[in-house]
């Protein structure tokens, strides 16, 4: 089965630091997205990304975060100054149309100290 | 703003019992997923059923979907201890234009299977 990858796969980080989290959605798959689970809770939508823009964001999804799709294989996402309260598993998902199965990545686990 | 909403938000059972596990939502859906987690991993795709489907099988799990009362339930027969994990469900719908489906997932089901 086609796999959607994430690195790293446990980031910790000072309060005030940028982070990336990179993902690398399947190949032909046209929509990306971005979720986080906070520990113990449900996972929530951060962005949806479509033909090189965001086509939708929560609330959560402030001037700090940004995403990018840098070079036609790689979906970032971008933290510019970290807080405690992003502390999270952060899931990418990708999917071929916007009506199929979204395949998941295996998270990567923030943790802002 | 439409949202599964799984239940009960946690089930316990014996080995070999079936478990069922619900989901409600409030808005019009093109399809429902169901997900499990173990815990502090990752999310596995376990079956997608569209607006127009009624019923699926994969294996030891059932789904059923009743879009006239916004509701879906996941059935896994024969359960064993390696079931334990949480259990979401997530609906996928149309947001704003285009084709920009987006997955709202619920609070989820801990089901935890004893030996």
């Amino acid at each position: 089965e086609p796999e959607v990858t994430q690195t790293p796969s446990h980031q910790v980080t000072q309060m005030g630091q940028e982070v990336i989290l990179r993902c690398v959605p399947i190949s032909n798959h046209l929509y990306f997205y971005w979720y986080r689970q906070i520990l113990g809770q449900k996972v929530e939508f951060l962005v949806s990304f479509y033909n090189n823009e965001i086509s939708e964001k929560s609330e959560i999804f402030d001037d700090q975060f940004s995403v990018e799709r840098p070079d036609g294989s790689n979906f970032t996402l971008k933290i510019r100054s970290t807080k405690l309260e992003d502390s999270a598993m952060y899931f990418c998902a990708s999917r071929l149309e916007g009506r199929d199965r979204a395949y998941f990545g295996p998270g990567t686990r923030l943790t802002v100290t | 703003s439409q949202q599964g909403e799984e239940d009960p938000q946690a089930l316990s059972i014996q080995e070999g019992e079936n478990a069922t596990m619900n989901c409600s939502y409030k808005t019009s859906i093109n399809n429902l997923q169901w997900y499990r987690q173990n815990s502090g991993r990752g999310l596995v795709h376990l079956i997608l059923i569209r607006s127009n489907e009624r019923e699926k099988h994969s294996g030891r799990l059932r789904v059923t979907l009743d879009t006239s009362k916004k509701s879906s339930s996941l059935l896994i027969t024969a359960s064993r201890a390696a079931d334990t994990a949480s259990y979401f469900c997530a609906t996928d719908a149309l947001h704003g234009g285009g084709s920009n489906y987006k997955l709202t997932f619920g609070k989820g089901t801990l089901l935890t299977v004893n030996p």
